[in-house]
């Protein structure tokens, strides 16, 4: 049983450049999520999909997009990197019952 | 808007203490609170978890403290271990329509010294 499975763990892209991170769960969960995490802000919430089909922006959705593949992939893309998105990327699902959250292991991104 | 407030930012406790670790939250809303620990290289995982109803709950070592009128919650740890170091995050879920959220404070970097 994987849980959830991100990909790549580590990526460096230059300024300008744009990339999509991969998220993947087969706990066949209704909603998951994308989250960032920066030295001493916490989680933040980026984009979440509630159900296939459906995405809505959290706190700090600029400069991504998602795109809910199927009700096991939920993917993030930067069009244009930016230094500011320098960060580690965890992707997050919960099930129907609507208690535990389950992590990816992250993808750590630097963009110089 | 910060609506949970966590604090300390760090903590170093000697093997066999009690770390605390606080949690506030602004949101009467929020109908559960969940600790989340996370390891160096890893995701955060679940640890435990209140709902308002429950004044306190306790899960081998870990025990929530849960005060709805004051809006604050904390964690101990009793018998603190060398294995405890990581960082901790306290949650909040909003009860509202729609799917889940979960807001998260900003984390305590805990470290056991032997």
């Amino acid at each position: 049983n994987a849980g959830v499975t991100q990909t790549p763990k580590f990526q460096v892209l230059k300024t300008g450049q744009s990339m999509t991170l991969q998220c993947a769960q087969d706990m066949n969960h209704n909603s998951m999520y994308w989250y960032r995490q920066d030295p001493g802000m916490g989680l933040r919430l980026i984009y979440y999909s509630a159900s296939e089909g459906t995405t809505d922006k959290g706190e700090v959705p600029n400069g991504y997009n998602v795109s809910r593949l199927n009700k096991r992939e939920f993917s993030l893309r930067l069009e244009s990197a930016a230094p500011s998105q320098t960060s580690v990327y965890f992707c997050a699902s919960v099930g129907n019952g609507n208690t535990e959250a389950f992590f990816g292991q992250g993808t750590r991104l630097t963009v110089v | 808007q910060q609506q949970v407030k966590q604090s300390p930012q760090s903590l170093i406790v000697q093997k066999g203490g009690i770390s605390i670790i606080n949690c506030a939250y602004e949101n009467t809303a929020f109908d559960y609170f969940p600790w989340y620990q996370q390891f160096p290289g890893k995701g955060p995982a679940l640890l435990i978890a209140i709902r308002p109803d429950v004044s306190e709950k306790k899960e081998g070592r870990f025990t929530i403290s849960f005060n709805k009128s004051a809006k604050q919650f904390s964690l101990h740890i009793m018998d603190s271990q060398p294995g405890d170091s990581a960082t901790y995050f306290c949650a909040a879920k909003y009860s509202g329509a729609g799917s889940y959220q979960l807001t998260f404070g900003k984390g305590t970097k805990l470290s056991v010294i032997p």
